[in-house]
Order: structure tokens, then sequence, then C-alpha cells
């Protein structure tokens, strides 16, 4: 079966811009998280969304935002970029009534903030 | 919040020798507690988990051995392979609210 798609798999951006990076989950999974991986900071939960609400929520400045469509993809935002958010972003979904244990996460995005 | 600390963060073996990886978290709460493996230019896999109503779980090379009372887990794997390098990463949680990962254990394994 297909896995976790993040698209696209890297990306440059300049200061002071803004990002979307996108995420479809496996088939039938419904529930996505996001989480930024730095080498400093490790892997850092963003957000969680479950149809198409979001549940939870990491500490992180208002600049990332996101958001889930009713097919179960979703996007996260960064605006404003700032060298800082240089990192990994990888999403997980899972089947609801799984939680951690069906987590399947992708390959991430590579953001690169110049 | 839940905090989770793990060692150490980088661990060479001899292949066919055992790797012991330890986390301690900081919430007694916390009752799931998974661990990952990343590979280079991949996202995280689970390679094993553990609740907090179970001590010790093995899966063939691999078993994670789980002490309440010191709020500390274990992964252990046997008999190292070449293709046991990776990266891993303990985590814990509560429940349905998020997974707090440790900082990572790069392993290496000589052959």
């Amino acid at each position: 079966k297909a896995g976790v798609t993040q698209t696209p798999r890297y990306l440059i951006k300049t200061r002071g811009q803004q990002v979307t990076l996108s995420c479809s989950p496996i088939s039938g999974h419904r529930s996505v998280s996001w989480y930024q991986q730095t080498p400093g900071q490790g892997l850092q939960f963003l957000f969680e969304y479950f149809s198409e609400t979001q549940r939870n929520k990491g500490n992180f400045p208002g600049r990332f935002s996101g958001r889930q469509f009713s097919n179960s993809r979703s996007e996260m935002n960064v605006s404003t970029l700032e060298l800082g958010d240089s990192a990994l972003y990888l999403c997980a979904s899972s089947f609801p009534g799984q939680g951690f244990a069906g987590y399947t996460f992708g390959s991430g995005t590579r953001l690169t903030v110049v | 919040g839940e905090n989770v600390e793990q060692h150490p963060s980088t661990l060479s073996v001899q292949e066919g020798d055992s790797a012991v990886i330890k986390c301690t978290y900081s919430d007694s709460a916390s009752n799931y507690f998974p661990w990952y493996k990343q590979e280079l230019g991949k996202g995280p896999q689970l390679i094993i988990d553990i609740r907090s109503n179970v001590g010790e779980k093995k899966d063939q090379r691999i078993a994670v051995t789980l002490n309440k009372t010191a709020k500390h887990f274990s992964l252990h794997i046997t008999e190292t392979q070449p293709e046991d390098s990776a990266v891993y990463f303990c985590a814990a949680s509560m429940g349905g609210d998020k997974l707090v990962f440790g900082a990572g254990t790069i392993l290496r394994v000589k052959s």
C-alpha cells in the first residue's frame, strides 16, 4: 500500500517568505500530525489534525499553521520565514482509534531558509 | 510537561554484539513508549512499542523493557547487523495527546 506522501521533498526559501508543505496520509488514516526535526531540538510536535479539526498544538509561534481537508490530506504553512525554521518537517498519520500505535511517518520535507 | 532523556547519543558496536539504549521520562502518567528507527533520508519507522501495563516485550532480535517505578525504559538489540546502523528515537505519551521524543542515538554497527 502507498505510504505517507510528503511534497515537496526539498525546498529552499528566503527569509521573510512563506511556505506551504503538503502531506497525504495513508488511505483510511484520518489523523495527521506534524513534527519539526532539527539537529539541536530533535523531533518537536507542531500540531495534530483529525476530521478537519486541530486537536492538539505544540509550543510553536503563530507563524506556524495548518489545516486538513475532507480527504484527510493536510497542509502546514509557515509565514515570515526565519533562518531557524530550517528543518526537516515530518508528518505522521494513523487510523482513528489507533493513536500513536498506528503512526506512520512520511519521509519529510527538507526546508532550508537562506 | 513531559520530558524524555535518551542515552547514549552515539553508540558503536561490533557486528554480532548487543546494543542497549536507555530513556528516562518525567511524567508518571505516561503510558505508551514506542521506539523508532530513522535511516538516512527517511522518516522514523516504528520498530517496537510497550504500554505501561507490560514490563517487557520482544520481537526477534529487538526487546524493550519498562521500569515504571524508576520511569525508564530501554531498547535492546541482540546480534547486531550492519543494517541496524541508524538513528534510534524513544518517545513517551500520556495517551492521545502528543508523542515526546528523546534526542536520538546514532547506532553504528562495525563489520
